[in-house]
This record gives C-alpha cells, structure tokens and sequence, in this order.
C-alpha cells in the first residue's frame, strides 16, 4: 500500500524563523511531489511540485528532495502568520498528477 | 491561470435526498478531473477520477451508484449523492488536471440532516 507520512505537528515557530516540513514515502516508483497549503475550511494550494533529487525554489519556499532516502521537506524561510496553515505533501507516479497520494498534512502555526 | 470553480460552496440538504456539486474549469480544458472527500481533521481522499466522455474510474470502497459522476465536457465535471445521509456529511473538493499538475477548486461543504 502506498503511504505518504507526515508529522502531524502542531508545528509552531516564531515570525520571521525557518519553518521546516518534513514527508516520507514508501513508493519507490514514485516521480512527482507536490506541496500543497490548506487553509482551515478552504481547499488545497498549490505551492509547488518538484520531480528531481536536490532543492528547487520559489521565493521563501524551497522544496528539497531526495529519492535515495524516500524524502521530501519544504522550507518556509521568513515566515510570517499568514503562513500558518497545514501543508499537505502529496506524491504520484511517473511524472503525473494522476494519482496523488496525500499525507495526512502538517499543521503549521507562525507567532507573531 | 489554472482557476477551477465548484458550486454550491456549501449546501444543507435532508436525509434520503440527492445532492449535485459542479466543478468547473475556468480558463483552461481538463480532460481529467478527480472528486475528493475531506472529513474534518483528515487528509484528502480520492473518490473518483472523472473522464471526459467515458465513466468515472472509482477508487475501492466508493459506491459509484451512490456517488454518480458525469463529465460532459471539458470544463464540467458533476457528483450528485443520492440519497445522502448524515454520514455524507463532509467536505467535497474536485481538481482538474493541466499540464501533469492538478488545481483544486475552492469545495463544498455538505451538510445532510
């Protein structure tokens, strides 16, 4: 059975710090991945995917990837409380989105 | 880009009636579109996979006569739940597939009484 694993947190860290997601997976024909935001009672965002070994970024966002260790994380860096929201991290297969696979999110509160 | 809209955003509704969700693609063609279901507190869970003009490919353990999905057209996909019951209740989100990459619209939060 595919599984993505998160920790489920509550993670807390002060305004202005680096927050740090992390996510597992247990497909190791898995290609694509994918970090969603969830805005309580509001639908997934899409804050970036990334498909290669190494760090991909975009803005304050940096995703890093390893395929060796089944490893995903995000990066907030300069967090603010407008961040603060559960981040969903969401694999597939063979470079498509067909078949996302969710974890069960990581709840992320910034302090001001 | 990328803008996908659902409607109704929320809706009340009584046991033992049918309820239909749209999802619709704004500003681009989706061949493909996927129905997901929230309970509070959980992550999203794949119902169905909606393809445009051929049936919907249900995922283990969703009752397709119950969850009925109908993708007409390349901007519209429809769940209806009939007969819903309280244990229905829950949030209701659809994506559209562009370019290897699914955009979610906002969901709809049935409640069934």
């Amino acid at each position: 059975q595919k599984e993505v694993e998160q920790n489920s947190g509550p993670l807390s860290v002060p305004e202005g710090a680096i927050a740090s997601l992390n996510c597992t997976y247990s497909d190791r024909g898995s290609q694509s991945f994918f970090w969603y935001r969830q805005y309580s009672g509001k639908s997934p965002e899409l804050i970036m995917f990334i498909y290669s070994n190494g760090d991909k970024e975009d803005g304050r966002f940096t995703a890093q990837l390893n395929k060796a260790s089944q490893y995903v994380s995000l990066l907030i860096r300069d967090s603010q409380p407008s961040d603060s929201a559960t981040y969903l991290c969401a694999v597939a297969p063979v470079g498509s989105a067909r078949q996302l696979t969710f974890g069960s999110g990581t709840q992320l509160t910034v302090l001001p | 880009g990328a803008v996908v809209s659902q409607h109704p955003s929320w809706v009340i509704c009584k046991s033992g009636t049918s309820v239909k969700i749209e999802c619709r693609s704004l500003d681009f063609q989706a061949t493909t579109m996927f129905w997901y279901r929230q309970f509070p507190k959980q992550s999203l869970m794949l119902m169905a996979t909606s393809n445009e003009g051929s049936k919907a490919t249900y995922e283990q353990g969703v009752e397709k006569d119950k969850f009925l999905i109908n993708h007409a057209s390349l901007t519209l996909s429809t769940l209806t739940v009939t007969s819903a019951h309280p244990e229905d209740s829950s949030f209701y989100i659809c994506s559209a597939l562009l370019a290897d990459t699914q955009y979610f619209g906002p969901g709809t939060r049935l409640t069934v009484l």
